[in-house]
């Protein structure tokens, strides 16, 4: 069975770029995660969509990231203007529901550095 | 809200000594879910094992096992005889019905050396 694939693995960008992720959950995953992990900390959720809809985006910071799942399969995820501060790997995880009790299965993430 | 608290940073051994990992959570919720994930250097997180809040039954899985106290809120994990493959960052986790949001510790990184 396929794992989650994310794309791309490495990301260099001067701070103000723009840059994009991309992420394509287990084939059937109804709910689909991004994270991000800044170095020495553990994962921390930016957004949870249930299959098109997205069902907590709380702690995503809406003026610069946004994120979207068309017809509720793969997912890409933007950072527009990037800081230093978001300098971090951006996990994307799936699961078949969605519910809590659920473990995720997570991709490999992509290393993003802004200079 | 939710907090997973990993009070050890690193933990370095030898191989085939036991490694235990601790985890205190805190929680409001009466029903919630804990988690252990290993993040090895490939950078994906593996589940390794959960337990609900209304199962306190510790476990032994292979060389895993695991002690579940609600007492003291904590849920700590022990890998027995190590293994070079073990090395890897170790994440505890929490879930619960009222909140969407999995919380993770900071991680424990573990180096088992030959």
């Amino acid at each position: 069975e396929a794992g989650v694939a994310q794309s791309p693995r490495y990301k260099i960008i001067e701070k103000r770029q723009s840059v994009a992720f991309w992420c394509n959950p287990i084939s059937g995953h109804a709910t689909l995660y991004w994270y991000q992990q800044i170095l020495g900390q553990g994962p921390k959720l930016l957004i949870q969509f249930q299959n098109n809809g997205v069902v907590d985006d709380s702690q995503l910071p809406k003026d610069r990231f946004s994120a979207e799942r068309l017809k509720g399969v793969d997912s890409t995820l933007k950072i527009q203007p990037a800081k230093l501060e978001d300098s971090a790997v951006y996990l994307c995880a799936s699961s078949p529901g969605g519910a809590r009790r659920e473990k995720l299965f997570f991709g490999s993430g992509t290393q993003l550095s802004v200079l | 809200a939710q907090k997973v608290t990993q009070a050890q940073t690193e933990i370095s051994v030898v191989e085939k000594e036991d490694v235990t990992l601790d985890c205190v959570y805190e929680t409001r919720d009466t029903t919630y879910y804990l988690f252990w994930y290993k993040q090895p250097p490939s950078g994906e997180l593996v589940f390794l094992i959960r337990r609900n809040s209304f199962d306190e039954q510790n476990e032994i899985s292979g060389r895993y096992s695991w002690n579940f106290q609600k007492s003291t809120s904590s849920f700590n994990f022990t890998i027995t005889a190590s293994q070079v493959v073990d090395s890897a960052v170790y994440f505890c986790a929490l879930g619960t019905l009222n909140d969407y949001k999995l919380s993770f510790g900071a991680g424990t990184t573990v180096t088992v050396r030959a």
